[in-house]
């Protein structure tokens, strides 16, 4: 596609309900990132995968927090049991993954709100 | 210390002034280097990037890269009233592909007609 697509936009969700957001990356990207963004702050890194491999996972919060990308392109970012300090937009990225190309673009992110 | 090191703002620049926007970042391995944009509600769009020492320009943007003193910065010249917005600056340990990028907690700027 054109650009980095996430779904839903907005997501409400109970306490204690599980949630899944999906990115779809540039095509053809190899490098895709998964960012977690408070209200005034700047977007935290969760996770990285480079391809289907998830390299990086250090940033994910708590074992409540899962990713994958099973055949290297969609990703989904999944949430179980949400607590409210889980609210934030979850931002994708992804990158070519070319050698010299690190450059990341951001889809429009998910706004989730745990009430 | 954080990662990526930020002035938090809000920084107020009349209109037609030069803007300069800093950062500095802790890890001497890192080899690329961003500034995003970030409107309210929206999400970051990337406006530059650096990899070498030394200045890079694309139209009324200058970027700045100091590895020796790890320090980035961003200049823009002939602020508009649209520049007003959050400034991202981002470094990326990977040369080759991109790996972990660590982002800081932004500078607003606000221009004032």
């Amino acid at each position: 596609g054109a650009g980095v697509s996430q779904s839903p936009r907005y997501k409400v969700a109970k306490r204690g309900q599980d949630v899944a957001l999906r990115c779809d990356p540039i095509s053809g990207h190899v490098s895709l990132f998964w960012y977690q963004q408070a209200l005034g702050q700047g977007p935290e890194f969760l996770t990285y995968f480079q391809n289907e491999a998830q390299l990086d996972k250090s940033g994910l919060p708590s074992d409540r927090f899962f990713a994958e990308r099973p055949e290297g392109s969609v990703s989904t970012l999944k949430i179980q049991r949400t607590q409210q300090e889980d609210s934030a937009v979850y931002l994708c990225a992804s990158s070519s993954g070319r050698q010299g190309d690190t450059e990341a673009f951001f889809g429009q992110g998910t706004r989730l709100t745990v009430v | 210390q954080k990662e990526v090191e930020q002035n938090s703002g809000p920084l107020s620049v009349p209109e037609g002034a030069i803007a300069s926007l800093n950062c500095t970042y802790s890890d001497r391995v890192s080899q690329s280097f961003f500034w995003y944009r970030q409107y309210s509600g929206k999400s970051p769009e990337l406006i530059m990037s650096i990899y070498s020492n030394g200045d890079k320009e694309d139209g009324r943007f200058t970027a700045q890269l100091n590895k020796a003193s790890q320090y980035v910065s961003l200049l823009i010249r002939d602020s508009q009233p649209s520049d007003s917005a959050t400034y991202l600056c981002a470094v990326n340990k990977g040369y080759s592909s991109a790996s972990k990028i660590i982002f800081g907690s932004g500078t607003r700027l606000s221009i004032r007609p």
